[in-house]
């Protein structure tokens, strides 16, 4: 199973909009939506920030949004803030049943 | 909510095994799955292979297909992962995840589709001669 693919790093001011994009293929991102993505900062362990390609956990900011076209996942951070900067993870759930995830994007608050 | 304890850090030699322990409080444990994931320093996500303990069977990536050994012991609600054969690439941050698990419809089939909501603290496995 090869890894979704997404930018190695976005950045963007406080206050704007950035989106990491997350690709993959008909077997995994094009196959549900089944789609997350994980908020992880430095030394500490992932954080889910949204599940079934939008849905929020209790506690995430409605700053974040997803959305799935195809084989492709976007995560949209807008309103963008300082403490928003860390390493995103998309993961996909399989048509093997198995996840996989993406290379994950770092994002830099300028 | 459901909370992880994992084991600690381990240093191993080449060749050895390393087993990592993960303990659930909290919630239903056999209404949850358990996954592992690693991450390499420096480097990304990296799903290794889950266990469903109301099911029983695991589930394993390819790249661990023949090194990895998940199980889950629902008297103790702790899930275990042991990896064989380490070499100095294992060296890692080893996490269990747990979410709840359902059958869910996927076109015209069925899948034991499973969450990953609540991380572990992780374990450091350190490989090194």
């Amino acid at each position: 199973q090869s890894a979704l693919t997404q930018p190695a790093s976005v950045s963007g001011s406080p206050g704007q909009s950035i989106t990491i994009s997350c690709t993959g293929s008909s077997s995994d991102v094009g196959f549900s939506n089944y789609v997350s993505w994980f908020q992880q900062e430095p030394g500490k362990a992932p954080k889910l920030m949204l599940y079934d390609v939008t849905n929020r956990p209790s506690g995430v900011s409605n700053r974040f949004s997803g959305s799935k076209s195809g084989n492709t996942a976007s995560l949209t951070i807008s309103g963008l803030q300082a403490e928003d900067e860390a390493e995103y993870y998309c993961s996909s759930f399989t048509r093997t049943s198995t996840w996989v995830f993406g290379g994950g994007t770092k994002l830099t608050v300028l | 909510q459901v909370q992880l304890v994992q084991s600690g850090a381990e240093v191993k030699k080449p060749g050895s095994s390393v087993k990592v322990s993960c303990k659930a409080s909290g919630g239903n444990f056999n209404m949850h799955a358990i996954s592992w994931v690693r991450q390499a320093p420096g480097q990304g996500l990296e799903w290794m292979g889950r266990i469903i303990p109301m099911l029983g069977t695991p589930i394993y990536s390819q790249n661990f297909q023949s090194r990895l050994t998940v199980t889950a012991d629902a008297s103790t609600s702790t899930a275990h992962m042991e990896l064989s054969s380490l070499r100095s690439e294992d060296t890692a941050v080893y996490y269990c995840a747990t979410g709840l698990w359902q059958n869910a419809k996927v076109g015209f089939n069925y899948y034991n589709y499973f969450s990953m909501d609540v991380w572990g603290e992780g374990t450091t496995v350190s490989v090194s001669s």
